[in-house]
């Protein structure tokens, strides 16, 4: 089952423009982490924040972590054509540290 | 390192038959996963190891699919018999602590086609 739920599903943008995304997740986790998938390839790692940071940079990347609402958003900053893929939160829950991922975002950034 | 190696990469199959998928981790994480995506259903962990150990196997679909890591360096998902609804792409990951504070890294997917 799904912890985590990405909002939008898909988003288009112009070259240049910023990016938001959104996950929601239910139950209470040790961290929250971002992946990046192009087509036909496995998952890339992005920003991992834990439970008890709020905000995190890397880079054009900004994640911010709200414990209370259990979301969390990343923001790309002056996107490029290049940063066209779907992209996926994931929570590490649990004393086992189940590592589980949301259904993803398309985003489609325009030349 | 060669990073986390899946094989084969793609794979067709007939219904019925026996289809075992391979793993390689990246030698000195200490876990493992697997993970089945689909358009319909998104990615969604089958099995997890900690140090070869299973630790959770609750998203395993049924008794036809099975894990196995004998050693830290190799794991197998086997699926038989075999069936079209288990046509997807499968990965296999690795992380160095848990995934308790440590991100995963994913091989290139091994994708079933079972016809």
């Amino acid at each position: 089952s799904q912890q985590g739920e990405e909002d939008p599903q898909a988003l288009s943008i112009q070259e240049g423009e910023n990016a938001t995304m959104n996950c929601s997740y239910k139950t209470s986790i040790n961290n929250l982490q971002w992946y990046r998938q192009n087509s036909g390839r496995g998952l890339v790692h992005l920003i991992l924040i834990r439970s008890n940071e709020r905000e995190k940079h890397s880079g054009r990347l900004r994640v911010t972590l709200d414990t209370s609402k259990k979301s969390s958003s990343l923001l790309i900053t002056a996107s490029r054509a290049a940063d066209t893929a779907s992209y996926f939160c994931a929570t590490v829950s649990g004393a086992n540290s189940k590592l589980t991922f949301g259904k993803g975002i398309t985003l489609s950034v325009r030349p | 390192d060669a990073g986390v190696i899946q094989s084969p990469r793609h794979e067709v199959t007939e219904m019925g038959q026996e289809v075992t998928l391979r793993c390689k981790p990246i030698s000195g994480h200490n876990s493992l996963f697997w993970y089945r995506q689909t358009m319909m259903r998104g990615l969604e962990l089958l099995i997890y190891f900690n140090n070869n150990v299973p630790i959770d196997d609750s998203g395993m679909p049924e008794d036809r699919f099975s894990a196995k890591m004998p050693n830290a360096s190799f794991s197998t998902l086997k699926i038989q018999p075999s069936e079209p609804r288990d046509s997807a792409v499968y990965f296999c990951a690795s992380s160095g602590g848990g995934a308790l504070n440590t991100e995963a890294f994913f091989g290139q997917g091994t994708r079933l086609t079972v016809v």
